[in-house]
């Protein structure tokens, strides 16, 4: 079946460690997304890539970084600049403008 | 500037009842995308319904329903006779066809809690 998975589902950081979110789909969707998730709060941008090779800085783009090496793949790196990684993350995907949003189940992401 | 905005942060009802969402948007563009999506207890989050703007006619699907207003730049979502499993985070959504300064995003509301009670 088509979709976006993501890994882990869970995931603990210590302070000072860069990690790294993966995202993969197999829609041959184009674009790609990482979003922020803080309880209780909405969804905020980070990253999106249009095609391979190209990514952009979002909203809160900040303490993150991103590859886009393939088509189905858009892995997110939290490094140890973040200062408040502890969040919900989601990676979604669609084929480009005007088209819905694929998402993934999500990585729950706690520094301890 | 492109803005979604969902001015009800919580709506409690009891099972039974029906309840309406709003969504109020604001674009420059003629032509753009509306979203509803659902966001359970477990995370992740499901597509309702895409709407594009040149098509302002009201959609049903079972329970749900969606009324778009061009005029008031509003794109609601009722349930009817609401069930507990309806419980979730409701977002509205906007997108435009990949204008220069928007680059395929979605511009998102913050969200409406909805806790249906038995």
């Amino acid at each position: 079946d088509g979709g976006i998975t993501q890994s882990p589902k869970y995931l603990f950081r210590k302070e000072g460690q860069n990690v790294t979110l993966s995202c993969e789909q197999n829609l041959n969707h184009d674009a790609m997304y990482w979003y922020r998730q803080d309880p209780g709060q909405g969804l905020r941008l980070i990253y999106y890539s249009q095609i391979v090779n190209d990514f952009q800085k979002g909203d809160i783009a900040e303490g993150y970084s991103v590859s886009r090496e393939k088509k189905e793949s858009f892995p997110l790196t939290v490094t140890s600049a973040q200062k408040n990684p502890t969040a919900f993350y989601l990676c979604a995907s669609t084929w480009g403008g005007g088209t819905e949003a694929f998402f993934g189940q999500g990585t729950r992401l706690t520094v301890v | 500037a492109q803005k979604v905005t969902q001015a009800q942060t919580e709506i409690s009802v009891v099972e039974k009842e029906d309840v309406t969402l709003d969504c109020v948007y604001e674009t420059r563009d003629t032509t753009y995308y509306l979203f509803w999506y659902k966001q359970p207890p477990s995370g992740e989050l499901v597509f309702l319904i895409r709407r594009n703007s040149f098509d302002e006619q009201n959609e049903i699907s079972g329970r749900y329903s969606w009324n778009f207003q061009k005029s008031t730049s509003s794109f609601n979502f009722t349930i009817t006779a609401s069930q507990v499993v309806d419980s979730a985070v409701y977002f509205c959504a906007l997108s435009d066809l990949g204008a220069m300064d928007s680059n395929y995003q979605l511009i998102w509301g913050a969200g409406t809690k909805l806790i249906i009670k038995p």
